[in-house]
């Protein structure tokens, strides 16, 4: 039963382009999402969270929005850059006693010169 | 670099065999966080131990184990192994016990485990 589900396994972008990576979860006690990005040979990264309180969350080119009701959240790169390859990991938490992050599959995204 | 270290790098063992990956967080970190990563999958949570004690559990198998030590280390024990556990175990660390925008998990840059 994957909670947290990233259902484009990959995504391909021109450089100076928007990205957008999309990412759903069925579980409606996640409160607190995150992005991770991988690049090869390394273990991911931290890139940018949202609580559920929030709708949206900037960090310089990267935005984070989440729409509770549909149980969605994306992450916009913009503009993109080549460095930006990597694997990109959703992941979420539901608070309280439970400490865990569950992750989804992950989107490679490639970013073309 | 995340100041997580990992060691092995890479492990190449046989079935029914028992190895150890070791862990050490980054300085000051109380957490450490256990991942198993495998083909086509995302990460998946194993353990966490903070201060020494186990403090959440997820899909960890039985002939798994793990502990921390005084100095905040840790190890992951995989014992009777399977070809199916062959896979990158990632460790994390972070300062606090519970995930916020102030608790940030730093990942190691993992153990590529292959059973043969």
């Amino acid at each position: 039963d994957q909670q947290v589900k990233q259902n484009s396994p990959s995504l391909s972008v021109q450089e100076g382009r928007i990205s957008i990576l999309n990412c759903d979860y069925t579980n409606s006690m996640f409160d607190y999402f995150l992005w991770y990005k991988k690049y090869p040979a390394e273990g991911p990264t931290f890139l940018i969270s949202i609580s559920s309180i929030k709708d949206k969350n900037e960090d310089g080119r990267f935005t984070v929005f989440l729409n509770k009701s549909a149980k969605h959240l994306s992450l916009h790169i913009v503009p993109s850059q080549p460095g930006d390859s990597a694997v990109y990991f959703c992941a979420a938490n539901s608070g309280g006693s439970n400490y865990k992050l569950t992750f989804g599959k992950g989107t490679l995204l490639t970013v073309n010169p | 670099d995340s100041g997580v270290t990992q060691t092995p790098k890479h492990l190449i063992t046989a079935t029914g065999q028992r190895v150890t990956l070791r862990c050490s967080p980054r300085s000051g970190d109380l957490s450490v966080y256990w991942y198993q990563q495998s083909l086509d999958q995302g990460l998946q949570f194993l353990i966490q131990y903070y201060n020494g004690e186990e403090r959440a559990k997820g899909n960890i198998l039985e002939r798994f184990s793990a502990q921390q030590f005084p100095d905040l280390h840790s190890e992951l024990n995989l014992s009777s192994l399977e070809l199916g556990d062959s896979a990158l175990y990632f460790c994390a660390s972070s300062q606090k016990l519970a995930p916020s925008s102030y608790n940030e998990q730093f990942f190691g840059p993992g153990t590529r485990l292959t059973v043969l």
